[in-house]
């Protein structure tokens, strides 16, 4: 079956970075690519951006442009999604997300939650 | 950019009643459009994909309808379960960008 497992809670200040690893299991890690989307307290789902694990082409939403990068690793089967210049409202929960055959995010990791705070 | 408004922000009904959520994208995304729902804590789960076929495991009463510009989720007699926030999402196939809408909470009344 597949499953998304995403690395645990992180604390970081303003200004810093962070790195959320999304390791995929039960299925062919090339043959789909990984979305991010995060989701602030109490607000509504933000896509953040995808990655094609066949390629590495990305497509990242405006609002993050230069702040954000995804990359995969095929040897391990993980995703990782990195944002750097920490605000305060980056904090939220970041999920990854993987396409079902639909076309649309049929699998999901469980949620890292990242506090940025002085 | 296309951006998606849903309606209402907010809906209260009671189990039994029937729920009718308005997506609309300010241009037209096709029948590209998909419903998940999201309890609290979760992560959201899809209800609906290209507009009116039900994702796996999805029971009969959550039905999608709509194409261009104006879409509904329709939810035909409201269980306990179902008091959740529900999401609209468009897709575009290359470059490959996916937009959310802003929610529509179904509380009970």
């Amino acid at each position: 079956q597949v499953q998304l497992v995403q690395s645990g809670a992180e604390v970081k200040k303003p200004g810093a970075s962070v790195k959320v690893s999304c390791k995929a299991s039960g299925y062919t890690f090339t043959s789909y690519g990984i979305s991010w989307v995060r989701q602030a307290p109490g607000q509504g789902l933000e896509w953040m951006g995808w990655i094609s694990a066949y390629n590495g082409n990305t497509n990242y939403a405006q609002k993050l442009q230069g702040r954000v990068t995804m990359t995969t690793d095929t040897s391990t089967s993980t995703a990782y999604m990195e944002l750097r210049s920490l605000r305060s409202d980056d904090t939220a929960v970041y999920y990854c997300a993987r396409e079902s055959n639909s076309g649309y995010y049929g699998y999901w990791g469980q949620g890292t939650l990242v506090t940025v705070s002085s | 950019e296309i951006v998606l408004t849903q309606s209402p922000a907010t809906l209260s009904l009671s189990p039994g009643e029937r729920a009718t959520l308005s997506c609309r994208a300010s241009q037209s995304v096709s029948s590209y459009l998909a419903w998940y729902q999201q309890k609290p804590g979760q992560a959201p789960r899809l209800l609906i994909y290209d507009a009116s076929n039900r994702a796996t495991g999805i029971p009969a009463r959550f039905s999608g309808s709509g194409s261009g510009t104006d879409f509904t989720l329709t939810i035909s007699s409201l269980e306990p379960e179902d008091f959740a926030v529900y999401y609209c999402q468009q897709r575009s196939n290359w470059p490959r960008i996916f937009t959310f809408g802003p929610g529509t909470k179904v509380d009970i009344k």
